[in-house]
């Protein structure tokens, strides 16, 4: 069975610099994807950037990027030139062939001015 | 396109009351799926569709119901609603097996 842990229930950073969230995951599937979801005080959940397990480059997004070390089973998203609009839980998730999505129980993250 | 909605917003239930939980997505996907959202977990699975029809249990299906009848609609039911299914629902929807899941905005429900 799938498994992704965010190992950091909440984190701060200022606004402009820069912040790592973490996950780990496991999966018995060579074939999978891999996801980051921001979930702002709205309760919208927005996706944020996929990563394809088959693909050796890492996925940007404007100032959103991944480290995908699929050896080591780890997925963490960089968040560059941060923003007050970036304050929102951050889901890690995994997915196998059929689309069922696992989540992680989510990293609060705060941007202060 | 609306994209995935879903009714009511907010929901107050007492124990023991039913209801049903609406969706619908207007993006003609094949799949969709219901979620629960409760503090400190993430979001959970409980039945997906992967078409009109054809419906699973995903990880916390107990006291819920599911049928697709259409592929707009997916509706969840609670027969008998407990406090312990208090939580945030959410619907997502997808074109296939390998697309990203779009979610709906969410119903928050309280069980007293």
């Amino acid at each position: 069975a799938q498994t992704v842990t965010q190992s950091q229930p909440e984190m701060s950073v200022q606004e402009a610099e820069t912040v790592t969230l973490s996950c780990t995951y496991d999966t018995s599937e060579n074939n999978y994807y891999l996801f980051w979801y921001k979930q702002p005080p709205s309760r919208q959940m927005i996706l944020v950037i996929r990563q394809e397990a088959y693909k050796q480059q890492n996925a940007t997004e404007n100032r959103f990027s991944v480290n995908f070390q699929k050896a080591a089973k780890s997925f963490s998203l960089k968040i560059s030139d941060s923003q007050l609009g970036d304050t929102a839980m951050y889901f890690c998730a995994s997915m196998e062939y059929g689309n069922k999505l696992v989540f992680g129980a989510g990293t609060i993250l705060r941007v202060k001015s | 396109n609306a994209g995935v909605t879903q009714t009511p917003k907010f929901q107050v239930l007492k124990t023991g009351q039913s209801m049903t939980l609406q969706c619908a997505q207007d993006m003609n996907h094949e799949y969709m799926s219901w979620y629960r959202q409760d503090p400190g977990m993430g979001l959970r699975l409980i039945h997906y569709s992967v078409g009109a029809g054809i419906t699973d249990q995903g990880e916390v299906p107990n006291g819920y119901n599911v049928s697709r009848s259409t592929t707009e609609d997916f509706p969840l039911r609670l027969l008998s609603a407990a406090p312990s299914q208090t939580s945030v629902y959410f619907c997502a929807s997808t074109m296939d097996s390998t697309d990203t899941q779009y979610f709906g905005p969410g119903t928050r429900l309280t069980v007293l």
